[in-house]
């Protein structure tokens, strides 16, 4: 079955720092891949969307690649900010349609 | 409102009562996902509508779980005969098509002791 799989340990960098988060798929390479962020007591919030012909996305402070030699997409926030701080899931489309999360990587961002 | 709304937002349950979760997604979205969210987890999917089809319900956990979206819009969840195991955060998202950016709702948080 297709899996993702995100750092679980949680990252917590300065204020200013450019945070890079890690997800690894397996099988086979997805279209795209999504990458959501998630507040405390809230629903994830959709950020980017990387398609597989794609290696790089930008919006803003967000950077995402997607190497699929590697089977891997890394999330880049640069200029980190405390308001950056969230969890943040990777998601793919499986077969049949279904979103497949990863367990999410927990940012914290220390001023 | 403009985004996906859920109810209630907190419920505690007796083991062995029965439950039911709203969700009422964006005006005009065809597809309804069910998600169950467990603590330091991501969301797994449950089961998904196009409009009142149920077309996927392979997440549901057990026959104990039935979901409904009778008119194509409101849908709900339902729990019955809960366990402890049934705790968890159950999010509802909507979107304008099946494999479309999917708007999440603040979720059900459900405690059943």
């Amino acid at each position: 079955s297709q899996k993702i799989e995100q750092n679980s340990e949680a990252l917590n960098i300065q204020e200013g720092k450019t945070a890079t988060l890690t997800c690894n798929y397996t099988n086979y390479s997805p279209a795209y891949l999504q990458w959501y962020r998630q507040d405390p007591g809230r629903g994830p919030v959709f950020l980017l969307l990387i398609r597989e012909n794609e290696k790089e996305k930008r919006k803003e402070r967000l950077k995402v690649t997607f190497d699929t030699t590697l089977k891997q997409s890394l999330f880049h926030i640069t200029a980190s900010q405390p308001a950056d701080s969230a969890t943040y899931l990777c998601a793919r489309y499986n077969q049949g349609g279904k979103l497949i999360f990863g367990q999410g990587t927990e940012l914290s961002v220390k001023p | 409102g403009a985004g996906v709304s859920q109810s209630p937002r907190y419920k505690v349950a007796k083991r062995g009562q029965d439950v039911a979760l709203r969700c009422d997604p964006i005006s005009g979205h065809v597809s309804l996902f069910w998600y169950q969210q467990a603590l330091g987890q991501g969301p797994e999917f449950l089961t998904y509508f196009q409009n009142e089809a149920q077309l996927d319900k392979s997440g549901l956990p057990s026959d104990r779980f039935f979901a409904e979206r009778p008119e194509g819009s409101v849908s709900t969840l339902k729990i019955q005969r809960t366990q402890q195991e049934d705790s968890a955060v159950y999010l509802c998202a909507s979107s304008f098509e099946l494999e479309e950016t999917q708007y999440f709702g603040p979720g059900t948080r459900l405690l059943v002791l």
